[in-house]
């Protein structure tokens, strides 16, 4: 079975530059999630997705991030325009509260 | 403030043994606790979770003990391989219909042959 597939893998832009990361899930999976890992922060919570329907976006950081998830099958996550202190690793999951299954990563560096 | 907290940034065991992770948490809320296992340049693998209403639950050779009077649950490797080695993530559901995961900042596990 195929897992979470996010693209690309890495991604290195320069600062002002817009960056679109993308993520299919598990197919059958309800629930899509975007975290991002920081030394200084950890893993943390950007927003999640039910049935489409964005739920929960406290996570995200400032109106330069935006995500969209058109269909069951593909969400984005789109910074705009990008900044230094962006560069992370930003992983896309998916499934529930007592399992979500994650994809290998976006690494990120902004320039 | 951090509301999942692993307290130890490393622990070191030797093969065979028994590994035992810990991780605390502030919120009585959370109704769901997970554990990872990290590999570098790899996303997070979901290696079990367990609802707060139980107490033990048990895969294999994973078997991860919840306190919720404690606050405190753990997670325990027995037989600990040289496989096993990477970072272990403790995570929990807030509840009330929120499904998004707060993690602690990982313990790094070393199986020292």
């Amino acid at each position: 079975d195929a897992g979470v597939i996010q693209s690309p893998r890495h991604e290195v832009t320069e600062m002002g530059q817009e960056v679109t990361l993308r993520c299919k899930p598990i197919s059958g999976h309800n629930s899509l999630f975007w975290y991002r890992q920081t030394m200084m922060r950890g893993l943390e919570l950007l927003i999640y997705f039910n049935n489409n329907v964005p739920i929960d976006d406290s996570g995200m950081p400032e109106d330069r991030f935006s995500a969209k998830m058109p269909n069951a099958s593909f969400s984005t996550l789109k910074i705009q325009p990008s900044e230094p202190r962006d560069s992370a690793v930003y992983f896309c999951a998916s499934g529930n509260k007592a399992k979500q299954f994650f994809g290998p990563g976006t690494r990120l560096t902004v320039l | 403030d951090q509301q999942v907290k692993q307290n130890s940034p490393s622990l070191s065991v030797q093969e065979g043994r028994i590994s035992i992770l810990n991780c605390d948490y502030t919120n009585s809320m959370f109704d769901y606790f997970l554990w990872y296992k990290k590999y570098p340049a790899e996303g997070p693998t979901f290696l079990i979770s367990i609802s707060s209403i139980k107490d033990k639950n048990e895969d294999g050779r994973f078997t991860v003990f919840l306190n919720k009077s404690a606050k405190h649950l753990s997670l325990h490797i027995v037989p600990s391989q040289p496989g096993d080695s990477a970072v272990y993530f403790c995570a929990a559901s807030p509840g009330g219909g929120a499904d998004g995961l707060t993690f602690g900042k990982g313990t790094h596990l070393i199986i020292q042959p």
